[in-house]
């Protein structure tokens, strides 16, 4: 059984910090990661994947992949009261099409 | 830029009775996929389509589900005796290719009275 876990928080953050996201995994196939931002009622918004051990950039966000670990996160920086929502972490590979979602963390960035 | 666009936004039906749902994905994606999330529970994968046939389903993809793209642009979702536990958000989403990024439309809630 695949299974991602993430913290489901809430995890709260003054505005201007870093806010940093974890998830783990547990099917050592997995291949790809992803990011999904979804706000209350909404559907999942894209931020971020990545396939490669180490560090990927894009603007505020950062995604970091450790696959000895099986670890995964997400780092926000100069968070921004419009980040608040949950974050969702998924892991598709290993011979699967779809996506395996972790339950999510609810992050609030404080004003 | 391109969106995957579903309809109804809400759909209410009564238990027993059939429902579909429709997707448009984003026009050059090769990857279909069908997702469902149950108020405050995680996203769940239901079933992905490629070249005109279901490539992966999960368990919760049982006979009462089936899906279909009638024609270039549609792909639906076709729940054919509703129940009570499948009231949900559903999901489409597209991506270009296997185990890519999928990109999801706003989804359609469905409520099962």
């Amino acid at each position: 059984q695949k299974e991602v876990e993430q913290n489901s928080g809430p995890l709260s953050v003054p505005e201007g910090a870093i806010a940093s996201l974890n998830c783990t995994y547990s099917d050592r196939g997995s291949q790809s990661f992803f990011w999904y931002r979804q706000y209350s009622g909404k559907s999942p918004e894209l931020i971020m994947f990545i396939y490669s051990n180490g560090d990927k950039e894009d603007g505020r966000f950062t995604a970091q992949l450790n696959k000895a670990s099986q670890y995964v996160s997400l780092l926000i920086r100069d968070s921004q009261p419009s980040d608040s929502a949950t974050y969702l972490c998924a892991a598709s590979g290993g011979g699967a099409d779809g996506l395996t979602f972790g339950k999510g963390t609810h992050l609030i960035i404080q004003p | 830029e391109p969106e995957v666009t579903q309809t109804p936004s809400h759909q209410v039906t009564q238990m027993g009775q059939e429902v579909i749902l429709r997707c448009v994905p984003i026009s050059n994606h090769l990857y279909f996929y069908w997702y469902r999330q149950i108020l405050g529970q995680k996203v769940e994968f239901l079933v992905s389509f490629y070249n005109n046939e279901i490539s992966e389903k999960s368990e919760i993809f049982d006979d009462q589900f089936s899906v279909e793209r009638p024609d270039g642009s549609n792909f639906t979702l076709k729940i054919r005796s509703t129940k009570l536990e499948d009231s949900a958000m559903y999901f489409c989403a597209s991506g270009q290719g296997r185990s890519t990024e999928a990109f999801f439309g706003q989804g359609t809630r469905l409520t099962v009275v």
